[in-house]
């Protein structure tokens, strides 16, 4: 059974940093595309970023070009977004979500989890 | 203002059939695929529709998905309760490098 499972999200200042996982199980992790999506509360889903199986290919959107690193451990199963210089804007649901074909075919999400970015 | 258009809202009563239209661009919708994903309220975002008109196993085929040019559009037939939520439709945009590039969502409300 495929399982992504975030975690890291919290609480954090504005300017702050913050690293979040993805645990990956139930498939071949080297094989696939994995991106980042969030949801700021009560609005609509944003893709973030996403990282090909051997980190060759990254693309970020570009509210967070230049903040956050989107990077992966294949032999930990892992998934990770560094977020720095965070933003009241960045208070969202970040959900880690596996990509069959590389562009946006989400197959298996994650449950998410919450950065709130308040002073 | 996001990249592709859908309606912030749609209704209908129970096994009526509603349809969901998604406009984008040359670069997204009318050069990659078209995907749906169904959000119900409290959960993650589920794969409904991919590759324009393909259905993930378990997805009933009340739903079904069509793409012509630089829209789509999702229709759901035979309408239930159990439907009513957000559902968001989704491309790649080979636009600025490379992104993906989601709709604002569309509410359905099951009257």
């Amino acid at each position: 059974e495929v399982q992504l499972v975030e975690s890291g999200g919290g609480l954090v200042k504005p300017g702050g940093s913050l690293r979040l996982s993805c645990a990956a199980s139930g498939f071949t992790f080297n094989s696939y595309t994995m991106s980042w999506v969030r949801q700021a509360p009560g609005k609509g889903l944003e893709w973030v970023s996403s990282i090909s199986s051997n980190s060759y290919y990254i693309y970020y959107a570009d509210s967070v070009k230049g903040r956050f690193t989107i990077s992966r451990d294949n032999a930990k199963n892992s998934l990770y977004l560094q977020l720095n210089s965070l933003r009241a804007e960045d208070t969202a649901v970040y959900y880690c979500a596996r990509d069959v074909l590389a562009k946006i075919e989400f197959d298996y999400w994650g449950q998410g989890t919450l950065v709130t970015v308040s002073s | 203002q996001s990249v592709l258009t859908q309606p912030p809202s749609a209704s209908g009563t129970p096994g009526q059939r509603v349809t969901i239209s998604c406009s984008g661009s040359s670069s997204n919708i009318g050069g990659n695929y078209v995907y749906w994903y169904q959000q119900l309220p409290r959960t993650a975002p589920k794969l409904l529709i991919f590759r324009n008109n393909q259905r993930p196993s378990g997805v009933p085929d009340r739903f079904s998905g069509s793409k012509s040019g630089t829209s789509a559009s999702l229709a759901i037939s035979g309408l239930r309760s159990e439907d009513e939520g957000d559902y968001y439709c989704a491309s790649w945009d080979d636009s600025l490098g490379g992104r993906g590039v989601f709709g604002r969502g569309t509410k359905l409300t099951v009257l």
